[in-house]
């Protein structure tokens, strides 16, 4: 089974903190994701990379960036976060037949 | 941009019951799938359904592509099939474009 895991379940950070997310897959997919989903909104894509040292910009990317040094690890930064900035955090890689798996999430609550 | 509804936004049923999820997207799609996110958070790939129907278990999907809609039926529902539904659709990239979602609640 394809696993694909994230640093942390909750994350509380504070206003003007650099905040690390990593996701870690392990079915050396060379496609991963990053989404935020909020209420009423869905998901919607921050980021995402085709393989190792290659990003490309999603639908949200603003305040936000990433960084794809191995082939399975793929990490969110928020350079300076903001309470907008609050919300659940969804990792996914891509395997062949462009079914896509989820990491558990990570809620970040920013103060 | 491409414009993925679904219907209905809320769903409560007793554990036993049928329902229909629906899924319109305004626009020609590559692909289009189905996942449930459990109360914890965890989304669950259930189906990928570009065209025609699927099943797996109580659960099956259809997808009308010329007619821009998709259905996710669940017979027998039980209380685990609680969380949240989505319906994504990709037009011939990698990037999906998920509806708001369906909120089922199934009560004993």
């Amino acid at each position: 089974d394809v696993k694909v895991t994230q640093s942390s379940r909750y994350l509380v950070k504070r206003t003007g903190e650099k905040v690390f997310l990593e996701c870690v897959q392990d079915m050396d997919h060379e496609n991963m994701f990053w989404y935020r989903q909020d209420p009423g909104l869905g998901l919607r894509l921050i980021y995402f990379s085709y393989d190792v040292k290659m990003k490309e910009k999603g639908d949200i990317p603003e305040g936000y960036s990433v960084s794809r040094e191995k082939k399975e690890r793929f990490s969110l930064i928020l350079e300076s976060a903001s309470t907008n900035q609050t919300s659940m955090y969804l990792c996914a890689s891509m395997g062949e037949g462009d079914t896509q798996y989820f990491g558990p999430g990570t809620r970040l609550t920013v103060l | 941009g491409i414009q993925v509804e679904q219907s209905p936004p809320d769903l409560i049923l007793q554990e036993g019951a049928n329902s229909t999820l629906r899924c319109n997207f305004s626009d020609s799609v590559n692909n289009l799938q189905w996942f449930h996110q459990n109360p914890w958070g965890q989304l669950i790939n259930l189906f990928y359904i570009p065209s025609g129907t699927k099943q797996n278990g109580r659960l099956s999907a259809t997808t009308v592509a010329t007619e821009r809609y998709s259905l996710l039926y669940i017979s027998s529902s039980q209380t685990t099939d609680s969380g949240v539904y989505f319906c994504a659709v990709d037009m011939w990239t990698d990037k999906l474009i998920f509806g708001t979602g369906t909120r089922l609640q199934v009560f004993p």
